[in-house]
């Protein structure tokens, strides 16, 4: 366990239809990374959170935002949503001041589009 | 654009042998490199981090870096059929874009009894 949690567990959406996914950080760790998981793929990654701002991003489209809460917690939105972001949406929480080096994953959000 | 490359297996190795796992990057400036396991319907767990050539062992998990090679590896000593999982190698960089991890699609082990 990483102490970092994930919510919902399981999403089923319809093409057009929006969605938000939340993230817990791990105790301590300030800063939050989204990454995107298809199957038979290794995760891809979408952005991250520290203090609050966007701290980078990959190469996904502007319907994929976030947000970053003062206790650390964060969101992802998917707007519009297309067949292709079926995935396994997972967050990990590291430490800012320790470089970041050291990423732990939350159990992910298994998102269906339908 | 950065890759990392991993052979996809499946990697089928009898119970109590030694898998070796590998993994190259094609980022030279690449600074940090990890070793995740993901159980199927699972996320990946981190067992294994090492940032400076050589080895670093821990348990039966042993990393081996070589930056010259641009190759990093994991050994798993007395393979137990708990170890059968996909494993994701990772690297981060160390300049513009290090927040990210880059990860290989996976090297699928089967430990068989």
């Amino acid at each position: 366990e990483t102490g970092v949690t994930q919510s919902p567990t399981h999403l089923i959406k319809t093409r057009g239809q929006q969605v938000t996914l939340r993230c817990s950080s791990q105790s301590g760790h300030n800063t939050v990374s989204w990454y995107q998981q298809a199957l038979g793929q290794g995760p891809q990654f979408i952005f991250q959170y520290y203090r609050e701002e966007e701290n980078g991003r990959g190469n996904f489209p502007p319907r994929f935002s976030g947000l970053q809460f003062p206790n650390y917690s964060s969101e992802l939105n998917v707007n519009a949503l297309e067949l292709d972001d079926s995935a396994l949406y997972l967050c990990a929480s590291s430490l800012a001041l320790a470089g970041g080096r050291e990423q732990y994953f939350g159990p992910g959000t298994r998102l269906t589009v339908t | 654009q950065k890759e990392v490359e991993q052979n996809s297996g499946p990697l089928s190795v009898p119970e109590g042998a030694i898998a070796s796992l590998n993994c190259t990057y094609s980022d030279r400036g690449s600074q940090s490199f990890f070793w995740y396991r993901q159980y199927s319907g699972k996320s990946p767990e981190l067992i294994m981090s090492i940032y400076s050539n050589g080895d670093k062992e821990d348990g039966r998990f042993t990393a081996q870096l070589n930056k010259a090679s641009q190759y990093v590896s994991l050994l798993i000593r007395d393979s137990q059929p708990s170890d059968s999982a996909t494993y994701l190698c990772a690297v981060k960089g160390g300049g513009a874009g290090s927040y990210q991890l880059t990860f290989g699609k996976g090297t699928k082990l089967s430990v068989i009894p």
